[in-house]
């Protein structure tokens, strides 16, 4: 069975300094592993995936993502925060064949001026 | 162009009414999912179209709670009886259609908000 685990609901930051988001999974078969940005009153928007290429993925706006099989984690980094990060991030795995996305809970980010 | 649409944006009703909600993917996605976002909580599967047909339903949570997309297109979820239970945000989604182990990315609408009384 597939599940994702965001370990913590809430993250401050101040602007500048390095942003970590942590996600671990859970996935019987090659998981593809996403993030996923929510704004207030705005869409999900993609960040990056992995899909079994290079363990180190690259999003938009800085962000970055490494796939640790042995760890089975797929946390979420930018070197420097900005005010416009601030958002709720959520990590999101599929299994090959299979059609279904599990999200995470979700993990809200501050960034603090 | 047009993203994905979703309507209405919000919908009150009574417990035991019946609803629908609409969704508009992108033009050319025959891929389609929706998904229930309860408070606090992060989205929900609930079924998957690829075309016409529900390729996934697996997410549907009882039998109050059905999806058409007739033409490949435009997809209701429709929900009868409703609960309080069924207040959430529901999200409607489109991609191009998966291929392989190299999924495709989903573009998702703004939400219908339900609210039941």
């Amino acid at each position: 069975a597939q599940s994702v685990t965001q370990l913590d609901s809430h993250v401050s930051v101040s602007e500048g300094t390095p942003v970590l988001l942590r996600c671990n999974y859970s996935s019987s078969y090659s998981p593809s592993l996403f993030w996923y940005v929510q704004h207030p009153n705005k869409g999900l928007q993609l960040l990056l995936k992995y899909t079994s290429a290079a363990t180190l993925v690259k999003g938009i706006n800085g962000f970055e993502a490494e796939f640790k099989k042995s760890e089975t984690s797929f946390h979420l980094t930018k070197p420097s925060a900005h005010m416009s990060d601030a958002a709720e991030y959520f990590c999101v795995v599929k299994t090959s064949g299979t059609y279904k996305y599990i999200f995470g809970t979700g993990t809200r980010l501050k960034v603090l001026a | 162009g047009a993203g994905v649409s979703q309507t209405p944006s919000n919908k009150v009703t009574e417990k035991g009414k019946y609803v629908e909600l609409r969704c508009d993917p992108i033009s050319g996605h025959t891929a389609l999912y929706w998904y229930r976002q309860s408070l606090g909580q992060g989205p929900e599967f609930l079924i998957y179209f690829q075309g016409t047909g529900a390729a996934d339903d697996s997410g549907l949570p009882n039998d109050r709670f059905f999806a058409v997309r007739p033409e490949g297109s435009v997809s209701t979820l429709k929900i009868q009886r409703t609960e309080r239970g069924d207040s959430a945000v529901y999200l409607c989604a489109s991609s191009l259609k998966p291929t392989g182990t190299s999924p495709s990315e989903q573009f998702f609408g703004p939400g219908t908000r339900l609210t039941v009384l």
